[in-house]
């Protein structure tokens, strides 16, 4: 069944460590995202990519990295772990040109810092 | 940049009450109007969207939403709410001119009693 992944679901960390948050989807589309989300507010777009070797910053600003090397794959990493880094982080892709297309999402990654 | 808002968080409603959920935007050009739903433990999901046409759309179980262009709002409405509607829904907007860009509202925390 096409769908979208995230792993871990959810995560607990110390200060100061490296985490990369996965992604896959298995709808075969070509642009993917990422999103930060605190309790009761909005999404905010941290990252974007339109196609393989491509990535860009969002609207938020991130500590964040992303890599684009296959189409199916776009992973989130934090080098160093911060409290602030505290947050959801849901991944989500489209197919198309023109934002009329759904971004489809996954299920989230719900992180905690210590 | 454009912005979102969702004027009410959190809305408690009793079974057969309709529903009227609020959303605006700020931005003066051509847009994609969306609403996307989270019901408790699932993944963000699409449950209408507006990019052209009639401003009266229908979407999954019921729900519809207006375009008012010269209020700059998309206003989600269901005659008559289920306890399964109990959910979090977002208005979401996109920019003809910001490609594939979301720009997300708060959110609103609909909760249906039986």
């Amino acid at each position: 069944e096409a769908d979208i992944y995230q792993t871990p679901r959810y995560l607990v960390i110390g200060t100061g460590k490296k985490i990369t948050l996965e992604c896959s989807q298995t709808m075969g589309h070509d642009k993917m995202y990422w999103y930060q989300q605190d309790p009761g507010m909005e999404l905010h777009l941290i990252h974007y990519s339109y196609g393989v070797n491509s990535t860009e910053k969002g609207d938020l600003s991130s500590e964040s990295t992303v890599s684009r090397i296959r189409t199916e794959h776009f992973p989130l990493t934090l080098e160093s772990a911060r409290p602030s880094h505290t947050s959801q982080y849901l991944c989500a892709s489209s197919q198309g040109q023109g934002g009329y297309n759904e971004q489809f999402f996954g299920p989230g990654t719900r992180l905690t810092v210590l | 940049a454009q912005s979102v808002s969702q004027h009410n968080h959190h809305v408690i409603l009793s079974e057969a009450a309709s529903l009227e959920l609020g959303c605006n935007y700020s931005y003066g050009g051509t847009v994609n109007l969306f609403w996307y739903v989270q019901y408790p433990g699932q993944h963000l999901q699409l449950l209408l969207k507006y990019f052209s046409g009639d401003p009266l759309v229908k979407g999954i179980k019921g729900f519809e939403a207006e375009f008012i262009k010269s209020k700059f709002s998309f206003n989600l409405r269901k005659p008559s709410v289920q306890w399964s509607d109990t959910a979090e829904y977002f208005c979401a907007v996109n920019a003809r001119n910001a490609g594939n860009m979301l720009t997300f509202g708060g959110g609103t925390r609909l909760m249906v009693k039986p």
